[in-house]
């Protein structure tokens, strides 16, 4: 079993749709829990990071790590076409595990 | 803001040539990575290292080796280059394990 699983989608929504992106895991270890956004052919950005349980918010994107499901989330409000990416989620204790990524296409 | 860079965003090279690639951080982080990715498979850890002079084997070290010799600076060197190693390489450096600033990436072919 892989340590995080991601679907690799393609997902496809109109422009303004509301966005979800999830992950599981399977380690209960895992401390830290981050997003990044990867553009085609450029590195990894960071979107955002939780530490445990709970939510976090910036803007239009919100985080949500659900440890006793061992599952997190990442929104997208309103989302534009900007945010055409794959997005990939990461978690961490003594070293760092991704997810394989999603691609999410915003059609205008 | 951390800036990661990496000394090729394109390198093209022959079957058996010896290959460098750089990366360099200015953010003064203890914890430097190099990853690759491809399709199907996302990020794989070739090496990393916690310190200075200081390295240790990630999932696929085969084929490859690193140098840090200086902090703000990690190199990953493939030996003789195969057909197998073309990929995206992804240098990566962290203070923690919160956040990890990755570098643009280079789109190595081997030929």
């Amino acid at each position: 079993q892989k340590e995080v699983e991601q679907d690799p989608g393609p997902l496809s929504v109109p422009e303004g749709a509301i966005v979800s992106l999830n992950c599981t895991y399977s380690n209960s270890a895992f401390q830290y829990f981050m997003w990044y956004r990867q553009y085609s052919r450029k590195g990894p950005e960071l979107l955002m990071y939780t530490y445990s349980s709970g939510n976090k918010e910036d803007g239009r994107f919100t985080a949500q790590v659900d440890k006793s499901s061992k599952y997190i989330s990442l929104f997208i409000r309103d989302s534009q076409p900007s945010d055409s990416a794959t997005y990939l989620c990461a978690m961490s204790r003594n070293q760092f595990y991704f997810g394989t990524g999603t691609s999410l296409t915003v059609i205008p | 803001d951390v800036k990661v860079t990496q000394s090729s965003r394109y390198l093209v090279k022959r079957t058996g040539e010896k290959v460098f690639l750089e990366c360099v951080q200015d953010m003064d982080h203890e914890n430097m990575f190099w990853y690759r990715q491809d399709p199907g498979l996302g990020l794989r850890l070739i090496y990393f290292s916690y310190d200075v002079k200081m390295k240790e084997k990630g999932d696929i070290p085969e084929g490859y080796s690193v140098s840090r010799e200086k902090k703000e600076r990690f190199s990953l060197i493939l030996e003789s280059a195969s057909t197998n190693q073309t990929s995206m390489y992804l240098c990566a450096s962290t203070l923690g394990y919160n956040e990890q600033f990755f570098g643009p990436g280079t789109r190595l072919t081997v030929l």
